[in-house]
Formats: C-alpha cells, structure tokens, sequence
C-alpha cells in the first residue's frame, strides 16, 4: 500500500539557523511530490512540486528550497530561518490517476 | 492559471442541521476536483473526488459533493451534521502541470 512519512513532527529553531524537512514515500514509483505551508488560521499555500528526480517547480519566492535526490524523497530546505518561516509543513504526493495523500505535518517554530 | 476560492472562512452549524460548503475553481479545461477534512494538528484526509462521469459523488463520513461544470463550483453536502465533523474544509483542483492547488479552507464550528 502507498504509505507517506514526514518528519519531524514538531521543530523548534533559532533565527538564522538551517533547516531540513524530510519526507519519503512507499508503494508508489515516480510519484508527483508537493510541499505546503499551511500558516495559523489560513489555507494551504503549495511551496514546491516535483514530477521526477532533480525536477523542481518552485511557486513563491521565499527563504525556502526544495530538493528530490531519489524518486521517492522529497526534501525541504532552509540555510537561514526567518520568524516568517513558522508554520505547519505538510508533504503530500500523487500516484498516476489517484488523489494525494499527505503526511502527518511538521510544526516549524521559530524563535 | 488554476485557482480555488472558498467563499465562506467560518460556518457555524446546529448538530443534526445540514451543511453545505462552496466550493468555486478557475481551470480551462475538464479538471480533477477534491474536498479534504483536516482535524487540529493532523494532515489531510481525503473525503471524496471528481474525474469524470457522474457528477455527484458520495464520500466518506455522510458527505456528498456536485460538480456543476457552468458554473464552476464542486459544493459539499452534508444531510445531517455530527459534532465530529468539526474541522476544516480544504477543496482542491488538480490542473495543468501536475499543479495540486487549495483553496484557503473552511472552518466549520457544530453546536449542540
């Protein structure tokens, strides 16, 4: 079965600090990879998206990057952190002619 | 480009009461239509989809969604309301270059 895991689940970090979110992927071959940022009280704002390995589509210039250096690992970046950077991350993918699945979430606090 | 717009930001509901959530896409052609629940702190769940065919589709949990093409819409339905359907209420259209795209969420509040 296709099964999606994302960690961590929670995260605190310093201003000015690096950071990596990780997310991988089971059951599934050449998935469509996406993550989002979900702030408080607002709606889902997609960051990145992937259709394959080393391809990135980026959708809002930000302090954040995105990388896919297997097929089914997706991850997210940051070399300095910024109090704007707090929220809830989430990954999902798409399998060929399925709905996404998503994973649990990574509350990022930055302080 | 494609987009999603959920009108209404918060719906309160009597438990037991219907509920119905807009539901508004902008694509040019046949699109892929989701609705999602989240809970508090948790991912997303899927709750029903549209491909193609039928153009009112049963879900999970009691719900219903109806895709109207001339009018762009894809609204959730629910007959009767349960006090775990508090959450919120994510609509999504998946377009052209395997964009996957929200609209900003529904947050639906039951009352005893």
């Amino acid at each position: 079965s296709q099964t999606i895991h994302q960690w961590p689940a929670t995260l605190v970090q310093p201003v000015g600090s690096p950071l990596s979110l990780e997310c991988t992927v089971e059951g599934t071959s050449n998935p469509n990879l996406y993550w989002y940022r979900q702030a408080a009280g607002r709606g889902l704002q997609l960051l990145f998206y992937s259709v394959g390995i080393g391809q990135i589509s980026s959708e809002v210039p930000q302090n954040l990057s995105a990388s896919r250096p297997q097929d089914r690992q997706f991850i997210l970046s940051s070399k300095k952190l910024l109090l704007s950077d707090s929220g809830f991350y989430l990954c999902a993918f798409r399998g060929i002619g399925t709905e996404a699945f998503f994973g649990q979430g990574t509350r990022l606090t930055v302080v | 480009a494609q987009s999603v717009t959920q009108p209404d930001i918060h719906i309160t509901v009597s438990e037991g009461a219907s509920l119905e959530l807009r539901c508004n896409y902008s694509y040019g052609a046949t699109p892929y239509l989701f609705w999602y629940v989240q809970s508090p702190g948790q991912g997303l769940q899927l709750l029903l989809k549209y491909f193609s065919g039928d153009t009112l589709v049963q879900g999970i949990k009691g719900f219903e969604a109806e895709f109207k093409r001339s009018q762009s819409s894809f609204n959730l339905r629910k007959p009767s309301v349960h006090w775990s359907d508090a959450a919120e209420y994510f609509c999504a259209v998946y377009g052209a270059g395997n964009k996957l795209t929200f609209g900003g969420g529904t947050r639906v509040l039951v009352k005893p």
